[in-house]
């Protein structure tokens, strides 16, 4: 059964046109984190949730933004996609902060800017 | 700032042939995560461990705390076990409410010919 749900899979959007990526899980894990992928690279943390409390890490630019509306749907709004911002994006849960908790990641949502 | 590094980068291999990978990182840390990430992109976390051994189906992990270094083998190789095989750990430091962003190895390209 699927934990982490990310819809959608693909998402084509057009540059400078807003674009909303969702996340879903049913392990009512208290942190959801958002990463960004680029081709061949590790994943880079772009923000996280513990509960309601919000995260921004230093460098995530000012054009990600992110929504939690309750434990078990989170949302990252690029507000203004540009080219370089064309990856996988990952969400992933754990139930504690600190890394000492196993991750769930979701199959991810590959964008396309065009 | 802990240093990650695998090797190999990249591990071609017959199918039945046994499988092993290797994680060492410069600061003590508290867990390490070994993640599995296939072509589609989506990751799945094979083991989270502190110490001593897991095992889960196939899959090995260990970890010798003291040296630093972490290994992931797969025995009885199978095509569908071609993936990239990921590392990760913590930073040692504690920072209150900090989501201690992982350190990622650069990752190891498995591919097990039928």
């Amino acid at each position: 059964d699927a934990m982490v749900i990310q819809n959608p899979r693909y998402q084509v959007t057009q540059f400078g046109k807003p674009v909303t990526l969702s996340c879903s899980q049913t392990l009512n894990h208290n942190v959801m984190y958002w990463y960004q992928q680029k081709s061949s690279q590790a994943p880079k943390l772009l923000f996280h949730y513990y509960d309601k409390d919000f995260n921004n890490e230093a460098d995530t630019p000012d054009n990600f933004q992110s929504r939690r509306p309750n434990t078990s749907f989170c949302f990252l709004d690029i507000r203004s996609p540009g080219l370089g911002d064309a990856a996988m994006y990952l969400c992933a849960t754990s139930r504690e902060l600190q890394g000492i908790s196993p991750l769930h990641f979701g199959n991810g949502t590959r964008l396309t800017v065009t | 700032k802990n240093e990650v590094e695998q090797s190999p980068q990249n591990l071609t291999a017959q199918e039945g042939e046994f499988i092993t990978i290797n994680c060492s990182y410069s600061v003590g840390i508290s867990a390490l995560h070994w993640l599995q990430q296939h072509p589609g992109g989506g990751i799945v976390s094979l083991f989270m461990l502190s110490s001593g051994k897991k095992k889960h189906g196939r899959l090995i992990a260990t970890i010798n705390i003291q040296e630093k270094h972490s290994s992931l083998h797969i025995t009885a190789s199978h095509p569908r076990d071609s993936a990239v095989y990921i590392c990760a750990v913590p930073p040692k430091a504690l920072s209150s409410g900090s989501a201690r962003q992982l350190t990622f190895g650069s990752g190891t390209q498995l591919t097990v010919l039928p």
